[in-house]
């Protein structure tokens, strides 16, 4: 059954560092999101994106966070210049349409910023 | 603005009983619903999800949750509990109009031998 791999599982960085977290969505679809989950807390809606551009973003995603979708699989965030407060389990999704179509998620990236 | 409260963080049922967790939604809209579950170092998967149909929502795993607007509640049953279970499950609320999900806190479903 195809799904929604990310890489690195976990990822050590200093504060002030920049991180790329990759996510391959399932192939045929068109959506993609991320999601964080900061230990204890509720997970949340970072961005969507479709069409090789942002289709909605959350207040959390700020300039220090990007998107790309740099070749025909891969869908990468960006965090230019970590924090201690951006420790946290990211999520990446997909879906073959939007909104109400099922996502399907990844196992997530676990960053711990330093 | 959306919200789901899952009443409690941890919840133990003995294999073979029911199992119960609770969810309440607050939405301005007809919402679609969801219930995801986490195994241990997974990502969340879809049990199952409310999108205006029948009230009643047959998930896998044996699953099932009722949508009741009166209560605004979407609790998830599954009528005997199995090991395999064992696992964190998460309420979700999306307004049809959006893409993002809003999730619950979670709650983690042990089981007792």
């Amino acid at each position: 059954e195809p799904e929604v791999t990310q890489t690195p599982s976990h990822q050590v960085t200093q504060m002030g560092q920049e991180v790329i977290l990759r996510c391959v969505p399932i192939s045929n679809h068109l959506y993609f999101y991320w999601y964080r989950q900061i230990l204890g807390q509720k997970v949340e809606f970072l961005v969507s994106f479709y069409n090789n551009e942002i289709s909605e973003k959350s207040e959390i995603f700020d300039d220090q966070f990007s998107v790309e979708r740099p070749d025909g699989s891969n869908f990468t965030l960006k965090i230019r210049s970590t924090k201690l407060e951006d420790s946290a389990m990211y999520f990446c999704a997909s879906s073959v349409s939007r909104r109400q179509e099922t996502q399907y998620f990844g196992p997530g990236t676990r960053l711990l910023v330093l | 603005a959306q919200s789901v409260t899952q009443l409690g963080s941890h919840v133990s049922v003995s294999e073979g009983a029911l199992v119960l967790l609770r969810c309440n939604y607050s939405s301005s809209v007809p919402p679609y619903l969801f219930w995801y579950v986490q195994y241990p170092n997974q990502g969340l998967q879809l049990l199952l999800k409310y999108t205006s149909a029948a009230t009643l929502v047959k998930g896998i795993n044996g699953f099932e949750a009722e949508f009741k607007k009166s209560e605004t509640s979407f609790h998830l049953t599954k009528p005997s509990a199995h090991m395999s279970d064992a696992a964190e499950y998460f309420c979700a609320v999306s307004d049809r109009g959006d893409d993002k999900i809003i999730f619950g806190k979670g709650t983690r479903l042990h089981i007792l031998p």
